[in-house]
Parts: C-alpha cells; sequence; structure tokens
C-alpha cells in the first residue's frame, strides 16, 4: 500500500523568501503525482500534475520535481506572498490517490 | 467550464438519519471519486465510479455507505443511519480518464451529526 509523507508539518516564513515543500512515497510505480493547495474549509485547488515519465513540472512561481528512484517530489515556490498561505497537499495513485497529510505554510507579509 | 459541483455544501443531520450527498463532474468527464477527510487527518479514497459502474469500493465503509452514479445525473454518496463519527468532509472529485489523468475536486460537503 502507498504510504505518503510530507515534511515539515507546518512552515512560516517572511514575505518574498523562496521556499521548497518535500513529499515522499514509498511505492516508486506511480503514474502520476499531484501538488493541489487547500484553503481552511475550502475544497482542493491542483496546482500541478508530473506525470511518471515527466521530472518537473512549472507554472508561474511554482516548480514541482519528481524523483521515482527515490521516492521524492518538491514543490518549489519562489518569491512567497501572503496569498500562499495555505496547506499544500501531494499525492499519488493510480485512480485511487492516496495523499500526504500536508504541510501547513504561513507567509508573513 | 465550470469545475466540479457538490451540493450541498453543509449538512446536518441527526445521528439514526441518511444523508445524502451530490456530486455533478465536470462537463466531460466520465469518471467520479469520493474521498473523505475526518477533522485534523489527510485525505482518504472512499469509491471510484464510472457511468453506471462501480470499479472501485475499496476505501468505502463495510456498512451504511453506497455510492452510485446513474447514466444520467449526479453521483450519489449515501450514508445511511449516521453517527458521530461519520462528521467529516466530503470531497468528489472528476477526471477525463483513468490512471494518469488529472483529477479535479469539489468545493466538498460537510457532513455535521449531532
Amino acid at each position: 500500500k502507498q504510504e505518503v509523507t510530507q515534511i515539515p508539518a507546518a512552515l512560516s516564513v517572511p514575505e518574498g523568501e523562496n521556499l521548497v515543500l518535500n513529499c515522499s512515497f514509498t511505492d516508486s510505480a506511480i503514474y502520476n503525482l499531484q501538488w493541489f493547495r487547500q484553503d481552511p474549509g475550502k475544497g482542493l485547488t491542483s496546482l500541478l500534475l508530473i506525470q511518471s515519465s515527466q521530472r518537473e513540472q512549472t507554472s508561474g512561481r511554482l516548480n514541482a520535481s519528481l524523483d521515482k528512484s527515490s521516492g521524492r517530489s518538491t514543490l518549489y515556490i519562489a518569491a512567497s506572498q501572503p496569498g500562499d498561505s495555505a496547506t499544500y497537499l501531494c499525492a499519488t495513485g493510480a485512480n485511487n490517490l492516496f495523499f500526504g497529510t500536508g504541510t501547513r505554510l504561513t507567509v508573513i507579509p | 467550464n465550470a469545475g466540479v459541483m457538490q451540493n450541498p455544501r453543509h449538512l446536518v443531520r441527526r445521528r439514526g438519519q441518511e444523508a445524502r450527498l451530490r456530486c455533478s463532474p465536470m462537463k466531460g468527464h466520465s469518471h467520479v471519486y469520493w474521498y473523505r477527510q475526518l477533522p485534523e487527518e489527510g485525505l482518504k479514497f472512499m469509491v471510484y465510479l464510472q457511468k453506471e459502474n462501480i470499479i472501485d469500493e475499496s476505501g468505502m465503509p463495510k456498512e451504511r455507505f453506497s455510492a452510485e452514479f446513474p447514466k444520467e445525473g449526479p453521483s450519489i454518496l449515501r450514508i445511511q443511519q449516521v453517527v458521530r463519527g461519520d462528521s467529516a468532509a466530503y470531497f468528489c472529485a472528476s477526471s477525463q480518464g483513468s490512471q494518469s489523468y488529472e483529477q479535479y475536486f469539489g468545493p466538498g460537503t460537510r457532513l455535521t451529526v449531532t
């Protein structure tokens, strides 16, 4: 059974700082890996999807990388803004996604 | 193109009542997934459906829970005889295809059992 872990559980940074969120998974035979953002009391917003054949994906200030051999993915956020404050989740699976417990990010103005 | 829609957004039920949660997938999506997020826990997969078929229900509790995705209309997650432990946020997602396709999530239904 796939297990997904996210470290750190919480992160607080000053505005403008670059930061990295980590995600690790136990089963490297994955189809893809998705990063999501969840605001308090809200649903999930898909940020990036990396197919298993890809190494990274970029969208604006976000860059996600995937290393299947080591069972790791990272989400890099450049020039963080207070609006980036949210919980960031990674998930992987075929049809049934396995989620990490998330990293709660606070960007301090 | 409207996103995944779920209703109601909030639902309050007394113990023993039935809860019906509805999910309309994105236009053009025929694959629907239900997930549950218990308080202070991560999201857990419950069931995967295509039109008129349950493909994977490995995450569904064995009793009181059922799901359907009829040929016409939304997908329904039904919880019979609710208990306090069913209080959670229930999220629906949809995709165009299976396995490597991106899943898009709805805003969720927050069920409170009193």
